[in-house]
């Protein structure tokens, strides 16, 4: 089975901090993807990435960044955390464009 | 238009009953679909893939797919209570990300 983990499942910072959230796939998937999960609006494209080093923003880039130094893990990064990016952030990992997202376990973040 | 519309819900069936979420999509290229499940709190869960025209059977679960229409729908049969979820329909787009409805609640009342 896929395994997609999140370094944390609940996170509470402070307005102005540098969040780090990160990601890493067992299964040596090629993409991968960061979203956030509000109610009302869905599942909202922030980043992802098809190889090592690579990104692409998606719907929602503002205020985020990410990093993708090796291949298992996709970190996305909060440069001025504020409140509202409280949020449910999700990592997703696929082998292809065909194929199902595999999700982590999600990680709930609320700003302070 | 959005790209992949899923009426909101809520959808109320009573325990047993068949449960059926529909999905339509606006990009007539798309060659994946997926259904997934989220519990309120967790993360969403694949439950169906889909390729092709037709009906695919997985268990009490059923998703078909009319490319002709563009719609994809998931039949849940002699539905249970823990199927109470809110379920996403997700299509791949033309840049080959999956675009995501907004989800259908579904309520399994006992």
């Amino acid at each position: 089975d896929v395994k997609v983990t999140q370094s944390s499942r609940y996170l509470v910072k402070r307005t102005g901090e540098k969040v780090f959230l990160e990601c890493v796939q067992d299964m040596d998937h090629e993409n991968m993807f960061w979203y956030r999960q509000d109610p009302g609006l869905g599942l909202r494209l922030i980043y992802f990435s098809y190889d090592v080093k690579m990104k692409e923003k998606g719907d929602i880039p503002e205020g985020y960044s990410v990093s993708r130094e090796k291949k298992e893990r996709f970190s996305l990064i909060l440069e001025s955390a504020s409140t509202n990016q409280t949020s449910m952030y999700l990592c997703a990992s696929t082998p292809d464009g065909n194929s199902p997202l595999h999700f982590g376990n999600g990680t709930r973040l609320t700003v302070t | 238009q959005k790209e992949v519309e899923q009426n909101s819900g809520p959808l109320s069936v009573p325990e047993g009953a068949i449960a059926s979420l529909n999905c339509t999509y606006s990009d007539r290229g798309s060659q994946s679909f997926f259904w997934y499940r989220q519990y309120s709190g967790k993360s969403p869960e694949l439950i169906m893939s889909i390729y092709s025209n037709g009906d695919k059977e997985d268990g009490r679960f059923t998703a078909q797919l009319n490319k002709a229409s563009q719609y994809v729908s998931l039949l849940i049969r002699d539905s249970q209570p823990s199927d109470s979820a809110t379920y996403l329909c997700a299509v791949n787009g033309n840049t080959g990300k999956l675009i995501f409805g907004q989800g259908t609640t579904l309520q399994v009342k006992p």
